[in-house]
Parts: C-alpha cells; sequence; structure tokens
C-alpha cells in the first residue's frame, strides 16, 4: 500500500524558514517523480515543485522559484521542500504527490500525503 | 501558463441524478487533462487522467471526455459520497489546476 506522509509543518514568521519532510512508502521511490501541491485555506490547489526520481530535473512555480528548493533522498526515502523567504500568502496545507508514471516528470499525481499545515504570521 | 476555468462554481443536485462539471482550458492541451475529487479535510483523489481514462479503483459511474480545450466530467448518478469539490488539471509546464466545482446536495 502507497503511503506518503507529510511532516515539518507549523508556525514562522514572515521571512523565516521551514524544512518540510514527506516519508514515501508502499512504492519504489526512486522510480518516481514527486512534488509538492499547497492549498490556501478554502482555496483551490497550486501546484508547487517536482522533482524526478534520480533528483537530475527540478521546476518550481514563478511564485516561489529562488525561495523554495525541492530535494530527495532516494536512501531513505524522503522528499523534502526547504521554504526559505517565507510570506504570507506561502501559508497553506502543503501536499506531497506522487507521480502516475515512472517517467522524470510528473505529469498527474495518484497519491497524496494529508498535508501538512504552514502558517506564516507575525 | 494555461489557466484553466471550471463551471460552474456550485452544482446543487440531489442523489441519483446526472452531474456534468466543465473544464476550460485558455490554450489546447490535447487530450492532457486530470480530474481530481476532494471531500473536507482530505487530500485531493484522482479520478481520470488523459481526459478519459479512470484512475485505479474509480467506479464506472465517473467519466471523462473532451480534447484541446474543452473537458467534462460527468457523474452518471451521484451516490451521497460523490457530494465534493472537484479540481480538474493539466500537465504541461507549469502544471495548472481549475479553480474547482462543488457539487452538493
Amino acid at each position: 500500500e502507497v503511503q506518503l506522509l507529510e511532516s515539518g509543518g507549523g508556525l514562522v514568521q514572515p521571512g523565516g524558514s521551514l524544512r518540510l519532510s514527506c516519508a514515501a512508502s508502499g512504492f519504489t521511490f526512486d522510480r518516481y517523480a514527486m512534488s509538492w501541491v499547497r492549498q490556501a485555506p478554502g482555496k483551490g490547489l497550486e501546484w508547487v515543485s517536482s522533482i524526478s526520481g534520480g533528483s537530475t530535473t527540478t521546476s518550481y512555480a514563478d511564485s516561489v522559484k529562488g525561495r523554495f528548493t525541492v530535494s530527495r533522498d532516494n536512501s531513505k526515502n524522503r522528499l523534502y521542500l526547504q521554504m526559505n523567504s517565507l510570506r504570507a500568502e506561502d501559508a497553506a496545507i502543503y501536499y506531497c504527490a506522487k507521480g502516475i508514471y515512472q517517467l522524470p516528470k510528473a505529469y498527474y499525481f495518484d497519491y497524496w500525503g494529508q498535508g501538512t499545515l504552514a502558517t506564516v504570521s507575525s | 501558463e494555461i489557466v484553466l476555468t471550471q463551471s460552474p462554481a456550485t452544482l446543487s443536485l440531489s442523489p441519483g441524478e446526472r452531474a456534468t462539471l466543465s473544464c476550460t482550458a485558455s490554450q489546447s492541451v490535447g487530450s492532457y487533462l486530470a480530474w481530481y475529487q476532494q471531500k473536507p479535510g482530505q487530500a485531493p483523489r484522482l479520478l481520470i487522467y488523459d481526459a478519459s481514462n479512470r484512475a485505479t479503483g474509480i467506479p464506472a459511474r465517473f467519466s471523462g471526455s473532451g480534447s484541446g480545450t474543452d473537458f467534462t466530467l460527468t457523474i452518471s448518478s451521484l451516490e451521497p459520497e460523490d457530494f465534493a469539490v472537484y479540481y480538474c488539471q493539466q500537465r504541461s509546464d507549469p502544471l495548472t489546476f481549475g479553480g474547482g466545482t462543488k457539487v452538493e446536495i
């Protein structure tokens, strides 16, 4: 059974940093692209970032480019999102999501974690 | 960036009725569109990918159609558990989602 479990969310002041983590199990982790998708309270879904299985390719939404860094440790089956220079508009539930295909790009997401909440407020 | 517009924003129906949800892309996405269902307090669930392929374990009452810029998700006969928010998503960079359609009782 595929499982994705996020952690690392919390309350941070504007300008601060958070590091999110996603522990994956139930599939061959290094064969799939992984992504982060966020959802502000009461709002829709926004793709944030993706990383290929071998970490050779990363991509970011313009709204986070230069501030967020996605990475993965295939030996630990973990996905990470380092979030720096946080703004109020970054406050959201952050979901870890698995790409549907064994391809470098995520395309679609067939499994999602339950999310971790990042709150940015002074 | 490809913008996806979903309509209507809210669909009020009764169990047993047919639901038709629309997603319009600002430019052609071919057949590369997915649909997700999200219930309150839960993560999204993939229903349909590549416009018309049902994901694993998705009931046959869910179907998708369309290509180019106009897509439809149809729920043939609403079950009580189908009342939720539905999102479309296209797969060109950057990946984008529509704003959602809430299907309410």
